[in-house]
């Protein structure tokens, strides 16, 4: 089974509008980690916000916000007021605690956000 | 930007060669990952060193390895290249293994095999 579905290939959004990009998880571990990266097209990674599985709030970082529900193992990420340069590829990502290689992140198949003007 | 940096950014190699693509960690970082992302594919975990052993592997032949200086730096080795190699290689430091310890990743290098 995929540990990491994201099954929004593609997603358009006016600009100053929010988006919700969705995330499931498949997990056995009690304690993990979840992660948003951004990747525009000059292909470096960029950590938006990070949710651990004991944390009772949802994490915020600026108009990133990241909505976790446990019991359905989703951990959907938020963008508030889009900007058109949001416009990149979505990962999500998991560390597992219980695996032997330190703080290995386990990717989604992404999806690609599109801004319009 | 990072502190990571990769080194080259863009390389072409053909079928049964081998490459060595290099990785610059973020100051006082000491564990480098390395992930190969496919093209329209998310990364996928190849290998991490921590204070220069390896420290754990994701499902990748032998046929890549590498190495951790003294200084954190980091080299990716790929033998016998095959078609199917060619991807972009990204390397991510972080300190340490624990997790909280948030990886850094660098621009990458696209790696083309003919």
């Amino acid at each position: 089974a995929q540990k990491i579905t994201q099954t929004q290939p593609g997603m358009f959004v006016q600009e100053k509008e929010a988006v919700t990009l969705d995330c499931t998880y498949d997990t056995s571990d009690q304690s993990y980690g979840l992660f948003w990266y951004k990747q525009p097209s000059s292909g470096e990674m960029i950590f938006l916000i990070y949710q651990g599985s004991y944390d009772e709030q949802n994490a915020t970082e600026g108009r990133y916000s990241l909505n976790f529900q446990k019991a359905r193992k989703s951990a959907n990420l938020v963008i508030s007021a889009s900007q058109l340069g949001d416009s990149a590829m979505y990962f999500c990502a998991m560390r597992e605690d219980s695996n032997n290689a330190g703080n290995m992140l386990t990717f989604g198949g992404g999806t690609r956000l599109m801004v319009k003007p | 930007e990072t502190g990571v940096t990769q080194s080259p950014t863009h390389l072409i190699k053909t079928r049964g060669q081998q490459v060595t693509l290099r990785c610059s960690s973020q100051s006082g970082h000491n564990t480098v990952s390395w992930y190969q992302q496919a093209l329209g594919q998310g990364p996928q975990f190849i290998f991490q060193y921590y204070r220069e052993e390896e420290n754990g592997r994701g499902n990748f032949p032998p046929r890549f390895s590498g190495l951790q200086f003294p200084n954190y730096s980091s080299e990716l080795n790929v033998n016998a290249l095959e078609l199917d190699d060619s991807a972009l290689y990204l390397c991510a430091s972080s300190l340490g293994t624990q997790r909280g310890n948030e990886q850094f990743f660098g621009p990458g290098t696209r790696l083309t095999v003919l």
